[in-house]
Order: structure tokens, then C-alpha cells, then sequence
């Protein structure tokens, strides 16, 4: 089935830095999501990008579909940054379940 | 403010018990999910619904059942609590189906069985 890899497993930060994420899936994703989970466990959904690039504030996110990867890069981190980013694909097999990956935990120094 | 909100948030139970989580949303969504989440890992989908008195299975439903006795109320029930069931449960609901449909997820439910 997919599988869905996240690296680093973890990353420090001095705050003002920038982060780059990334996460490899193992078959052909029809919809990839990034997902932000708080030290407290909430978790919000930061961006849809299935292909291309797309920015969000202080995000931006380059999924190459042929390549099965995406990147999020985070700009002048902040200490509210802080906490585990989660990527989730969908798979094209026309399960429209997502799969997640392990995360990535983030944190940023002041 | 639409909202997921999840009941109890922490809760510890027997082996062989029998746990009710509950899950409303006020977002007038469709669809809902049960996650769950074991540390340092991803979610993982346990059940589904898209439709009131109507309930699917998603990659891990043995040893969980799933009611949604109207559109606002999703529960997940394990009828006979195992250690193996120890973990973070998340609900979740969407207008629609699928990674292309914006998912709300409540704060989750810490279980603990012991």
C-alpha cells in the first residue's frame, strides 16, 4: 500500500532561520495535504497542493508529482512554529483516504 | 464559529471495558472520520461516515464501531478495550469527500487502557 516518508524525523531552529520539509510517497498521489499539529495535539490543515507550487504566508509548498515528492519551506521561522508537521497524500487508486506520514518535529529556538 | 469538538479529552479505561468517545460538529458537514494517532506516528482512519445512520470502515476498523445517530454526532465505540488500544483519537469532518475537501479536526481524545 502507500507509504508516506517524512524527513527529517526532526529539526532545531535558531528563530529568524528557515526550515525546509520534505515527504516522499511510494505510488502516484492524487492530492497532497500539509498539516500543522500544535505541541497540545490540535491539529489545522495548512495547504492543499497536489502539483506546482503554492505559498501561504510565511509557507511554500513544491509538489513534483513525477518525481513523487513535496517540500514545505517555512521562511524566518518563529518560536510559534514550534510543533509537528504532518504530510498526507491521497492515494490515485481512487481511495480517497488520506495517508499520513510520521511528521516532522519542529522546533524553533528563541 | 463552526467547530469539532471531542468528549472525553482524556479518559482510562479497563481492559474488557467497554469506551464511548463522542464527536459533534457544528460545521453542517457531511462527512466525519475517527483517527488515531500512537506516538510519533501519523493518523490513521478507523471509521467513516458521509451520511447519517450510515457508517464505512477505513484501514483499521477491527476492534472499533462507529455510529452517527444524526449529522452533528459521530461516536466510536470499543466494545471490548484492549492495551493495543491505547492512543490519541482525533474526529474529523469535511463538506465533502476526499484529501481535495478541507478536513476540521477536534483537540482528540487521550486513551489510555490499562
Amino acid at each position: 500500500g502507500q507509504q508516506v516518508q517524512q524527513s527529517p524525523s526532526s529539526l532545531v531552529l535558531q528563530e529568524g532561520e528557515n526550515a525546509e520539509l520534505q515527504c516522499n510517497f511510494s505510488s502516484t498521489a492524487t492530492q497532497l495535504q500539509w498539516f500543522y499539529q500544535s505541541p497540545g495535539g490540535s491539529l489545522v490543515s495548512l495547504l492543499s497542493n497536489p502539483s506546482g507550487t503554492k505559498h501561504t504566508g510565511r509557507l511554500t509548498s513544491t509538489t513534483v508529482t513525477k518525481e513523487r515528492r513535496s517540500s514545505l519551506h517555512i521562511s524566518s521561522s518563529q518560536t510559534t512554529d514550534s510543533g509537528t508537521y504532518l504530510c498526507a497524500i491521497e492515494e490515485s487508486s481512487g481511495s480517497w483516504q488520506l495517508i499520513f506520514g510520521s511528521g516532522t518535529q519542529l522546533t524553533v529556538m528563541p | 464559529e463552526a467547530a469539532v469538538t471531542q468528549s472525553p479529552r482524556s479518559k482510562v479505561a479497563v481492559t474488557g471495558g467497554k469506551v464511548t468517545l463522542s464527536c459533534h460538529q457544528t460545521n453542517n458537514h457531511d462527512y466525519m472520520y475517527w483517527y488515531r494517532q500512537d506516538t510519533g506516528h501519523g493518523l490513521r482512519l478507523i471509521h467513516y461516515s458521509y451520511v447519517a445512520d450510515s457508517t464505512e470502515k477505513g484501514d483499521i476498523p477491527d476492534g472499533y464501531k462507529a455510529s452517527r445517530p444524526s449529522q452533528e454526532n459521530f461516536s466510536l465505540i470499543l466494545e471490548l478495550a484492549s492495551l493495543s488500544q491505547t492512543a490519541v483519537y482525533f474526529c474529523a469532518s469535511s463538506e465533502r469527500q476526499g484529501a481535495l475537501a478541507e478536513q476540521f479536526f477536534g483537540p482528540g481524545t487521550r486513551l489510555t487502557v490499562l
